[in-house]
């Protein structure tokens, strides 16, 4: 079993609607979740960052964790076209943060 | 320039050949970071610098891969005997120092052995 698990998809969704993209893992010391953007041939862009539980806003982005669940959530609001790019989880220990653990995305097709 | 470049961008080799990956940092940042990512997977950690010593070389996955860093800047990752497993896109990372500080990429370097 992976360390981090994530749905690959493709999740395909009409322009306006809300998106929940979601992550689980085994690793109990994790204390450090990230969720990046990917567009196709590019580099992983970092979208939100969280430490430990709760949420976290940023315009259309939130991000939750619940770590009694072992599970974080990314949810966009007011999908565009544009949000269409595979989107990956990563999460670290805090004795080791900088040593991220990926999974493996999941992609995200926004339809006009 | 503004962000973290690697160069080649594609490199295709036959199968036994060395290859050397390079990457160009953000200027000023300590940290600099290589991952291999494959098809359908997340990335894979392989090595971290911070300035020119690897503190955590333990992602390499075998003796014919190796990195440096010079300068506290540039880093180069070196493939040898490439094997056809090793097709992957190679993406590297800074970050002005380790730990809580976001890691930005490049672009990656996507290399196919034939």
């Amino acid at each position: 079993q992976k360390e981090v698990e994530q749905d690959p998809g493709p999740l395909s969704v009409p322009e306006g609607a809300i998106v929940s993209l979601n992550c689980t893992y085994s690793n109990s010391a994790f204390q450090y979740f990230m969720w990046y953007r990917q567009y196709s041939r590019k580099g992983p862009e970092l979208l939100m960052y969280t430490y430990s539980s709760g949420n976290k806003e940023d315009g259309r982005f939130t991000a939750q964790v619940d770590k009694s669940s072992k599970y974080i959530s990314l949810f966009i609001r007011d999908s565009q076209p544009s949000d269409s790019a595979t989107y990956l989880c990563a999460m670290s220990e805090e004795d080791s943060n900088y040593q991220l653990i990926w999974g493996a995305g999941t992609k995200l097709i926004i339809k006009p | 320039g503004a962000g973290v470049s690697q160069s080649p961008s594609n490199k295709v080799t036959e199968k036994g050949k060395d290859v050397e990956l390079r990457c160009d940092p953000i200027s000023g940042h300590t940290a600099l970071y290589w991952y291999r990512q494959s098809l359908g997977q997340g990335l894979e950690f392989l090595i971290y610098f911070q300035g020119n010593s690897a503190p955590d070389k333990s992602g390499l996955p075998s003796d014919r891969f190796s990195a440096e860093r010079t300068g506290g800047s540039v880093s180069t990752l070196t493939i040898q005997r490439t094997q056809q497993e090793d097709s992957a896109v190679y993406l590297c990372a800074s970050s002005s120092s380790d730990g809580l500080q976001p890691q930005h990429f490049g672009d990656g370097t996507r290399l196919s052995i034939l």
